[in-house]
């Protein structure tokens, strides 16, 4: 069965500081790999994924995240955090886009 | 990218009623749709898969005859909740894939049974 762990239920960082959210996952063949942002009371938006080829992968909003099949994870990380960046992130592993499992989040604080 | 749009956004009713929740892919079309339920501050959890033109299928534990899922035209796909009680009120989100390997959701509808 495949399942998604994220480490972290809440992590807090300075406006600037860098950031990364964990995400180890376990899956059975070559994995989709998701990361997803939520705003509160609003539904998700999709950072970046991973089906094949270069492990280092860029999304929108200048997060990147890294596929490292040797330690099962797919790590999203951030050079400089805004303020806007405070929100809820999921990771998710899957066979396709859109049935997929998800972790149980990190909420992410951004201090001023 | 692509627009679902989910409606309504937000819907209160009372226990023992039906409430219907529309999941449309504005500007695509999505044979699969997918159907998610969301508990304050916790994950996703898939309940169940729908097709276009054919029956949904539904993850384990959730009940069909309650959460019935009508996928009619490759763009619209309806969650009913039937019989709603206030353990059912809840977050739901839908997603619908494009012909690639990309999904996109909606902004998601909040539930709450009195």
């Amino acid at each position: 069965a495949q399942s998604v762990t994220q480490p972290d239920i809440h992590i807090t960082v300075s406006e600037g500081a860098s950031l990364e959210l964990r995400c180890n996952y376990s899956y059975g063949a070559t994995p989709y790999l998701f990361w997803y942002v939520q705003s509160p009371g609003q539904g998700l938006q999709l950072l970046l994924k991973y089906f094949s080829g270069d492990t280092l992968v860029q999304g929108i909003k200048g997060f990147e995240a890294e596929f490292k099949r040797s330690q099962s994870s797919f790590n999203l990380r951030k050079p400089s955090v805004h303020w806007s960046d405070a929100a809820e992130y999921f990771c998710a592993v899957g066979a396709n886009a859109g049935k997929s499992t998800f972790g149980d989040g990190t909420t992410l604080t951004v201090k001023p | 990218g692509a627009v679902v749009s989910q409606h309504p956004s937000w819907v209160i009713c009372k226990s023992g009623t039906s409430v219907k929740i529309e999941c449309r892919s504005l500007d695509f079309q999505a044979t699969t749709m997918f159907w998610y339920r969301q508990f304050p501050k916790q994950s996703l959890m898939l309940m169940a898969t729908s097709n276009e033109g054919s029956k949904a299928t539904y993850e384990q534990g959730v009940e069909k005859d309650k959460f019935l899922i009508n996928h009619a035209s490759l763009t619209l796909s309806t969650l009913t909740v039937t019989s709603a009680h206030p353990e059912d009120s809840s977050f739901y989100i839908c997603s619908a894939r494009d012909q690639k390997t990309e999904a996109f959701f909606g902004q998601g509808t909040r539930l709450t049974v009195v």
